[in-house]
């Protein structure tokens, strides 16, 4: 039972290349998530998607773009990275609108140089 | 706009005791609480919830404990043991329009001292 597995686990980019952070869980979840966390800064949400077909912005969004795939796989884009894109990433899910209790991934500590 | 506050960044406690973690809201709309905890290396890991409806929760050694009126949630570990040491998480959400969405505190970083 993976739950909620993110990939790549560790990424260096340099500045300017893109990248995709891949997404999938296994817990038939309908809401998925994209959070930052940054020293002092604690857990920001980046992008969310309430369903399949639905992806709305957070907190964060500038910079980064999103896809949901199918109810299983839920994707996060750097288009251009920028040092300030330098975190880890962190997907997660939860049931939906009833669901209360979000699970999060082992999380993906991307440096951008 | 901080809507969910931690302001202690750390806490060191001795084991075997007592260690409280506190956290202030803003938004009166939020309903439900949970706390997270987060080992190095690791994705933050659900610890125990309230809802608004009650005032206190208890799951073993952990208790959290909501003063609505005060908007002041607090987790308290009994006894406290060297390997609760992590960042502690309080989030928050509201049901309705926009509830896919918790808000996170900033972690408060528990030592458990030996």
């Amino acid at each position: 039972n993976a739950g909620v597995t993110q990939t790549p686990k560790f990424q260096v980019l340099k500045t300017g290349q893109s990248m995709t952070l891949q997404c999938a869980q296994d817990m038939n979840h309908n809401s998925m998530y994209w959070y930052r966390q940054d020293p002092g800064m604690g857990l920001r949400l980046i992008y969310y998607s309430a369903s399949e077909g639905t992806t709305d912005k957070g907190e964060v969004p500038n910079g980064y773009n999103v896809s949901r795939l199918n109810k299983r796989e839920f994707s996060l884009r750097l288009e251009s990275a920028a040092p300030s894109q330098t975190s880890v990433y962190f997907c997660a899910t939860k049931a939906g609108i009833s669901g209360n209790t979000i699970y999060f991934g082992e999380g993906s500590w991307l440096t951008v140089v | 706009d901080q809507q969910v506050k931690q302001n202690s960044p750390s806490l060191s406690v001795q084991e075997g005791r007592i260690s409280i973690l506190n956290c202030d809201y803003t938004n009166s709309m939020f309903d439900y609480f949970l706390w997270y905890k987060k080992y190095p290396a690791e994705g933050p890991t659900f610890l125990i919830s309230i809802s608004s409806i009650k005032d206190k929760n208890e799951d073993g050694r952990f208790t959290v404990f909501l003063n609505k009126s005060a908007k002041h949630l607090s987790l308290h570990i009994v006894p406290s043991q060297p390997g609760d040491s992590a960042v502690y998480f309080c989030a928050a959400k509201y049901s309705g329009a926009g509830s896919y969405q918790l808000t996170f505190g900033k972690g408060t970083k528990l030592s458990v001292i030996p």
